[in-house]
C-alpha cells in the first residue's frame, strides 16, 4: 500500500509568481485536505476535496484554490505569490467511510523571496 | 470557532522515564474526536493517538496513552518509558464528529519534546 505523496519536496519562488504543488492520496482514499504550516507553528487548514469537489475551506484567501482528479490525487494552486506564503505545505488523505483519520504526506517546503 | 491550546512550548525528558504533554481546547461541540499527531525532524505528520468524545474510557497505544478529561476541555499525552525516537514536535488537533462543511482538523502550536540519553 502507498502511502501519501508530495511533490515537489522544495521549491523556491519569487513573490508575485504563481506555483502548483502536487500530493498523491493514499490507496482507496477519496479524499483529500491541504494544510499550510507556517515555521514554528501548527498547520492551518486550507480547503478539503472530496469526490473532485472543494468540501470545505479555511481562512484562506480565492489566490488559494485546488483541484481533484478522478485518480482522487490533487492540486494546490497558489496565485501572486507572498513571502508569508512562505511554509510548509501539507497534504492529508482519508479513508471514505473514516474520514476522521488523515494520513499526511511529507509536505513541500515553499520558499518566497 | 474551535480552538487548540498547547502551552507547554518545550519539554524535555531523560531517556526511560515519563512525560506528560498538556492540551486544552475549546468547542461547543458535544460530538468530537481529539488526536495527537507526532513531527519528527523528517517532516511527516505521523497519528499517535486518537479519542473519541463519547468514550469515558482514555485511549492507549502501547507507551501512549491519554488522559481526556471533558468537562474540563483538556486532554494530555503520556508518554511512557521516553525512546530517543520520540524526540519530535507533538500537536494536540481536534475535529467535529459532524462536520457541515468538510472535515478539519484544528492543531495547537505544538510542543517540542526532546528525550536525552
Amino acid at each position: 500500500e502507498t502511502g501519501v505523496t508530495q511533490s515537489p519536496t522544495h521549491l523556491i519562488k519569487t513573490r508575485g509568481q504563481q506555483v502548483t504543488l502536487r500530493c498523491s492520496s493514499q490507496s482507496g482514499h477519496n479524499t483529500v485536505s491541504w494544510y499550510q504550516q507556517a515555521l514554528g507553528q501548527g498547520p492551518q487548514f486550507i480547503f478539503q476535496y472530496y469526490r473532485e469537489e472543494e468540501n470545505g475551506r479555511g481562512n484562506f484567501p480565492p489566490r488559494f484554490s485546488g483541484l481533484q482528479f478522478p485518480n482522487y490525487s490533487s492540486e494546490l494552486n497558489v496565485n501572486a505569490l507572498e513571502l508569508d506564503d512562505s511554509a510548509l505545505y501539507l497534504c492529508a488523505s482519508s479513508f471514505p467511510d473514516g474520514i476522521y483519520e488523515q494520513y499526511f504526506g511529507p509536505g513541500t517546503r515553499l520558499t518566497v523571496t | 470557532a474551535q480552538t487548540v491550546t498547547q502551552s507547554q512550548p518545550e519539554m524535555s525528558v531523560q531517556e526511560a522515564e515519563t512525560v506528560t504533554l498538556s492540551c486544552t481546547y475549546d468547542t461547543s461541540e458535544n460530538n468530537y474526536y481529539l488526536f495527537w499527531y507526532k513531527q519528527p525532524p523528517s517532516r511527516q505528520m505521523i497519528l499517535v493517538i486518537r479519542q473519541e468524545a463519547y468514550k469515558q474510557q482514555n485511549a492507549t497505544e502501547n507507551r501512549f496513552s491519554v488522559n481526556f478529561q471533558k468537562a474540563a476541555k483538556s486532554f494530555s499525552l503520556k508518554i511512557s518509558d521516553s525512546q530517543l525516537g520520540d524526540t519530535a514536535m507533538y500537536f494536540c488537533a481536534f475535529m467535529k464528529a459532524v462536520p457541515e462543511y468538510g472535515n478539519k482538523l484544528v492543531f495547537g502550536a505544538g510542543t517540542i519534546l526532546r528525550v536525552k540519553s
